[in-house]
């Protein structure tokens, strides 16, 4: 079965530097996203993605964060100086079409901030 | 108001009891509307979608009130598996500028 896959699984970063998590969404999905989950809250919207650019993005996208899909299958999401706030488990996603399909999730990045 | 709101639980349900979600949403244009279930530290995955006829997949039944903004998850017989968290997610807006919006989620522990 097709997956949604993300590295790494787990980072540790100090505060102020920059992170990259990668993500590969399933080969013909159209749109992405990404999520995240601080432990033991909700999961939240950051951004969505589609035809090389962002459609939404939420309150906490902030300048601090960027996506870029470089190379047609990997999409990935930067940080550019981590916080202790940005502790959380950040979730990959791609739904195939326009229609209301499932959305597809990757099983995570856990990202530590010390 | 919180865009999607749940009741958080816990539940704690002994094996083959029969056990009810409830869910309120905010966004009277939201599109469609799932139930995702989470296990502890992995990611959301669907279990089902709910449409204002209400559907049925095995022991599971979803109800959507679109008048009242008001979703429901049934679980008949429940499992020890069963056992996780229950997400109630609302789709606002379609096509690329469409955004899941999770309510906080039911824990749900079946004891043997």
């Amino acid at each position: 079965e097709p997956e949604v896959t993300q590295t790494p699984s787990h980072q540790v970063t100090q505060m102020g530097q920059e992170v990259i998590l990668r993500c590969v969404p399933i080969s013909n999905h159209l749109y992405f996203y990404w999520y995240r989950q601080i432990l033991g809250q909700k999961v939240e919207f950051l951004v969505s993605f589609y035809n090389n650019e962002i459609s939404e993005k939420s309150e906490i996208f902030d300048d601090q964060f960027s996506v870029e899909r470089p190379d047609g299958s990997n999409f990935t999401l930067k940080i550019r100086s981590t916080k202790l706030e940005d502790s959380a488990m950040y979730f990959c996603a791609s739904i195939f079409g326009q229609g209301d399909t499932e959305a597809f999730f990757g099983q995570g990045t856990r990202l530590t901030v010390v | 108001r919180k865009e999607v709101e749940q009741d958080p639980g816990p539940f704690n349900v002994p094996e083959g009891a029969t056990v009810a979600f409830n869910c309120t949403y905010s966004n009277s244009a939201s599109q469609s509307f799932f139930w995702y279930r989470q296990d502890c530290r992995k990611e959301p995955k669907l279990l089902m979608s709910v449409y204002s006829s209400g559907n049925e997949d095995g022991r599971f039944t979803a109800q959507l009130n679109r008048a009242s903004q008001y979703i429901s998850l049934l679980i008949r017989d429940s499992k020890l598996s069963d056992s996780a968290t229950y997400l109630c997610v609302v789709n606002i807006g379609s096509g690329s500028a469409r955004q899941l919006t999770f309510g906080s989620g039911t824990q749900l522990t079946v004891l043997p």
